[in-house]
């Protein structure tokens, strides 16, 4: 595809339970990124991913959080027990050689 | 020091104005400064970027001005048309293995017709 694209769109779920959000950046980007996106907390950095290299794991805001990338390309960003303020706008960006990121159009995540 | 502040929260402008948007930063180590787009129910798009090593970068109808001195940047949007309605958002980002960008809070912008 021509972007980054996430799946799913939207995603409710019950206060618990856990949830997997899925990217797939541009063909041929090997950096990766996710932020969150909140009311109350802006755009922040989640965490970053740059070929086979130990992921930059800073901005995760709790260990219920984790993320991984298979093959250099598809991440997953997994939020356990997840709770009520959890509820945001999951963006995954990939970065381009120039050093651009772009951004997919994000998952929505409600928590009951 | 790791702070982008962004101004205005929001801005309405008339059409044909111009927009001004102004971001300030602290962290002399940033070297890089893009500027995003974002429209209801999508993602940030990027608008323009620009390095401190040059103090205005102009893309059509869209130009960032730069105060490396003043540690200020700012983007300008001319002749502003109601399709330009969005919230934009600067941010900033420094060379190093992440690159991971700081952003600002977002200015909500209306262009009436």
């Amino acid at each position: 595809g021509a972007g980054v694209s996430q799946s799913p769109s939207n995603k409710v779920t019950e206060k618990g339970k856990d949830v997997e959000l899925r990217c797939d950046p541009i063909s041929g980007h090997t950096a990766l990124y996710w932020y969150r996106q909140s009311l109350g907390q802006g755009l922040e950095f989640l965490i970053y991913f740059q070929g086979n290299s130990a992921p930059d794991k800073s901005g995760l805001p709790s260990d219920r959080f984790s993320a991984e990338r298979t093959g250099g390309s598809v991440s997953t960003l997994t939020i356990q027990r997840t709770q009520q303020e959890d509820s945001a706008v999951y963006l995954c960006a990939s970065r381009s050689g120039y050093n651009e990121q772009f951004f997919g159009p994000g998952t929505r995540l409600t928590v009951l | 020091q790791q702070q982008v502040k962004q101004s205005p929260q929001s801005l309405i402008v008339q059409k044909g104005g111009i927009s001004i948007i102004n971001c300030a930063y602290e962290n002399t180590a940033f070297d890089y400064f893009p500027w995003y787009q974002q429209f209801p129910g999508k993602g940030p798009a990027l608008l323009i970027a620009i390095r401190p090593d040059v103090s205005e970068k102009k893309e059509g109808r869209f130009t960032i001005s730069f105060n490396k001195s003043a540690k200020q940047f700012s983007l300008h949007i001319m002749d502003s048309q109601p399709g330009d309605s969005a919230t934009y958002f600067c941010a900033a980002s420094f060379g190093g293995a992440t690159n991971k960008l700081i952003f600002g809070t977002g200015t909500l912008l209306a262009v009436q017709p």
